[in-house]
């Protein structure tokens, strides 16, 4: 089974400061990982995927993730956070090429401070 | 290239009766995928279709149905429906499996 784990629902950053969002995944084969971003009532616009080959992923917006296979761990990070950036950010696992099952994390909505 | 469009929009309907939600993919993707997204449940997956397939389902209640035609659109079902249906339903279309799904803006379906 797989599973992913989203540390921190909310997340407060002031404006030019470094973004963290944390995820954690649980999977008994080889995972592919994404983050996706959601603002409000809009659908979920993908930021990046991992898919076994490099394991820091640079995605759109400036954000970045690597996959770490000993920490069980895909964190996201962008260096310096645009009050455009505040949205809900979901990171989610499916179990390599076999599925488009997607399992997603409870979400991490981060907040801009100007 | 066109996204994902998904119809309607919004929707409301009354306890028991049932609703067609509509899902058309970016033009080229042959596999469409349905979530469901509550305030309580979070993102929950409920079906996977390819080449007119379904591939994967989740754990939904039979109540909770979908199909993919030839052209790859899909369509998915409630019947009798419930309070706690009422949530986001985002549809989702991918080259082939395994692929980056790209997700649409959804539709929001009000139960009263």
């Amino acid at each position: 089974a797989q599973s992913v784990t989203q540390l921190g629902s909310h997340v407060s950053v002031s404006e030019g400061a470094l973004v963290l969002l944390r995820c954690n995944y649980s999977s008994s084969v080889p995972p592919y990982l994404f983050w996706y971003v959601q603002y409000p009532n809009q659908g979920l616009q993908l930021l990046l995927k991992y898919t076994s080959a490099a394991t820091l992923v640079k995605g759109i917006n400036g954000f970045e993730a690597e996959f770490k296979k000993s920490e069980t761990s895909f964190h996201l990070t962008k260096p310096s956070a645009h009050m455009s950036d505040a949205a809900e950010y979901f990171c989610a696992v499916t179990s390599g090429g076999a599925t488009n099952k997607l399992i997603f994390g409870t979400g991490t909505l981060l907040a801009v401070q100007p | 290239k066109a996204g994902v469009t998904q119809t309607p929009r919004y929707l409301i309907k009354t306890r028991g009766q049932q609703v067609t939600l509509s899902c058309s993919p970016i033009s080229g993707h042959r596999s469409v995928s349905w979530y469901q997204q509550t305030p309580g449940q979070g993102l929950q997956f409920l079906f996977e279709y390819f080449s007119e397939t379904q591939k994967n389902k989740g754990n939904f209640p039979g109540r909770f149905s979908g199909r993919q035609f030839s052209n790859s659109r899909s369509e998915m079902n409630v019947s009798t429906l419930e309070l706690g249906d009422s949530a986001l339903y985002l549809c989702a279309s991918s080259r082939d499996r395994g692929r980056e799904q790209y997700f649409g803006p959804g539709t929001r379906l009000t139960v009263t």
